[in-house]
This record gives C-alpha cells, structure tokens and sequence, in this order.
C-alpha cells in the first residue's frame, strides 16, 4: 500500500552543526508535504511545508527539499541547537481535495543534539 | 490568542466505559481533524469535520466510535465500549480553510485499564 517512512529511527548531532533528516514516500501523486516537530508530551508542531510543483523551500534555519524523480523529501536544520531536540515527523496528503484533508504521517525519527 | 484546546490531557476509562474527548479549534477556524498515535508510531488520520458536518471519515473505525462538531462548542470524539487497544494519544488539528496550516493541539492521552 501507499505509505510515507523514514530511513532512520534515530539520529544524533553535535550542537552547531547541521542536521539532515530523510523521508520517503511512494505514493506519486501526492501532492503537499509537511514536516512536523513534535517534543515529549505535546502535539505536533508545524515546521515548514511544500508542494509538489517546488524542489526547494527555505525556512528559517530549515529548508527542505523535495525530490520527485525518487520520491524523497529532507529536512535540513542549519546550526543545530539543543531545542530542536525532538521526534520529526514527514507527512503528505495524497488527495486533491485539500492540502490537510487526510494526511498520511510517517513513524517519525529521533533527533538528539549532543551539547 | 489560544490555540488548539484538547480536554482533557490525561483520560484513564476502564473497560466498556465511554470515552468522550474533546477539541476546541482556534477562534475561527472551522475545519477540524482528529488523529490517533500509539506508542512511537507516526499520527493515523481518523476523521475531518467541516462546522456540523463529516467530511470524511475514512480512518474512523466502523463501531464504537464517533465524531461531532456542533454549530456551537468543541467538537467531540467520542468512544463507546473502550477497549484495551484504543489506548492512545488522540490529537485534533484546526485550520482556517482546507488549505491553510492546521494547528495541533496537546493532545488526550487515553489509558483504557
């Protein structure tokens, strides 16, 4: 079946550097994309989104990408610091009839900063 | 400005109980979604409502469960007969429109003994 995953459970950085989180996708016609940051015991936080007609999108400090041909989507934190300290969760919406009409939510990975 | 109100945070039902949860969207914001996340898992769609009306309900299990969102008041996700496997964290989402950022809020942590 359709469904967006995440290459690695975990990931841990040294504070300053900068932080790259992966996250694949099958189904081809989706077509908007989300990463959400969710800390312990809180909802999910809205980070930074991108639709399909873009490769590229810049936040601030985080940017991410969206590569269709291999149906990839990253999260790039520049200068990462303690407070990014959370589960990042990919997720997309593969109907048309809305961009958060029904999103699909990958399992999410782990990102530790190291002091 | 309040954000997305879930109550309440922590709900322990024994089983065959009812469950009632409830969320109170951001002032203005008319379309709500409820969503279910078991332990280290990512958030499972249940069901969007649009002010007294179901979207779509598609991730809703077929009994026992029901969604609500009156004209007036939070919208409702209401479990009947709880069982030990519905124990989980239940997180509604509010937007503007359909097409614009939804907002979480903290979620229902529902612990079914």
């Amino acid at each position: 079946g359709e469904n967006v995953g995440l290459h690695l459970p975990t990931l841990s950085v040294q504070e300053g550097d900068n932080s790259i989180i992966n996250c694949a996708y099958s189904n081809s016609a989706s077509d908007y994309f989300i990463w959400y940051k969710q800390e312990s015991g809180k909802g999910p936080q809205f980070i930074i989104d991108i639709r399909s007609n873009m490769d590229k999108r810049q936040g601030q400090r985080v940017t991410v990408l969206l590569n269709k041909t291999v149906k990839h989507l990253s999260l790039q934190i520049a200068a990462t610091q303690p407070g990014d300290s959370a589960v990042y969760f990919c997720a997309e919406n593969p109907e048309v009839s809305g961009a958060n009409s029904k999103l699909t939510f990958g399992k999410g990975i782990t990102l530790s900063v190291r002091p | 400005n309040a954000g997305v109100m879930q109550n309440p945070r922590h709900l322990v039902r024994r089983r065959g109980q009812e469950a009632r949860l409830r969320c109170s969207p951001v002032k203005g914001h008319s379309h709500v979604y409820w969503y279910r996340q078991l332990p280290e898992e990512g958030l499972k769609f249940m069901v969007y409502l649009q002010k007294e009306n179901i979207i779509d309900e598609s991730g809703m299990p077929k009994e026992r469960f029901s969604a609500e969102f009156p004209k007036e008041g939070p919208s409702i996700l209401r479990i009947q007969q709880v069982v030990r496997g519905d124990s989980a964290a239940y997180f509604c989402a509010s937007s503007e429109t359909v097409n614009t950022e939804a907002f979480f809020g903290q979620g229902t942590r529902l612990t079914v003994v």
